[in-house]
């Protein structure tokens, strides 16, 4: 059981290219998130998906799309990355259908834009 | 839409003290309070949650109280250790959607 695991764990991008960060667990989680965290902000939420088709915007969507085909699999896209996208990604998954209970983190992703 | 604030910043005490953090938010319809630790490189974890029928909870040294009227809650630890040291974040889910909305966290400093 390997929980919720994310790749790469850096990544270092030139601005204007495009690349997808990827999340995938085993738990059979209806509920995924992509979050962004940032020195002083805490954790902020980018897309979250209630379940395999089923996609919706957090508080900072602008910049990236998700995708959610399986039930497992839960990928972010940037598609032109900006500097202002220098962040840590986390991925995150909870058992049931809503939020309120416990969020597995994957080990997130350090991203550069240069 | 939900507006979370954690106070302070930064906390620092001495090792076998009491540490508090304390979370306030905006919804009243908010009705899920948990609280993680991240330290440093790893990833958040989840330490205690509170729902809104429950005013206090504990868990061994860690304990978390609500007070909805005033809408904060707070995350009590006791006998601090070394190994507490960490960023600690709350966090709200509001009542009519599906996204948690986070503090900007505290980092906790255990002096020995």
């Amino acid at each position: 059981n390997a929980g919720v695991t994310q790749t790469p764990k850096f990544q270092v991008l030139k601005t204007g290219q495009s690349m997808t960060l990827q999340c995938a667990q085993d738990m059979n989680h209806e509920y995924m998130s992509w979050y962004r965290q940032d020195p002083g902000m805490g954790l902020r939420l980018i897309h979250y998906s209630v379940g395999a088709g089923i996609t919706d915007q957090g508080e900072v969507p602008n910049g990236y799309n998700v995708s959610r085909s399986t039930t497992e699999d839960f990928p972010l896209r940037l598609l032109s990355a900006a500097p202002s996208q220098t962040s840590v990604y986390f991925c995150a998954s909870t058992p049931q259908g809503a939020v309120n209970t416990e969020a597995f983190f994957g080990q997130g992703t350090r991203l550069t834009v240069v | 839409g939900e507006n979370v604030e954690q106070h302070p910043s930064t906390l620092s005490v001495q090792e076998g003290d009491s540490a508090v953090i304390k979370c306030t938010y905006s919804d009243s319809a908010s009705n899920y309070f948990p609280w993680y630790k991240q330290e440093l490189g790893k990833r958040p974890q989840l330490i205690i949650d509170i729902r809104s029928n429950v005013g206090e909870k504990k868990d061994q040294r860690i304990a978390v109280t609500l007070n909805k009227t005033a809408k904060h809650f707070s995350l009590h630890i006791t006998e601090t250790q070394p190994e507490d040291s960490a960023v600690y974040f709350c966090a709200v889910l509001g009542g009519s959607n599906y996204q948690l909305i986070w503090g900007a966290g505290t980092k906790l400093i255990i002096k020995p």
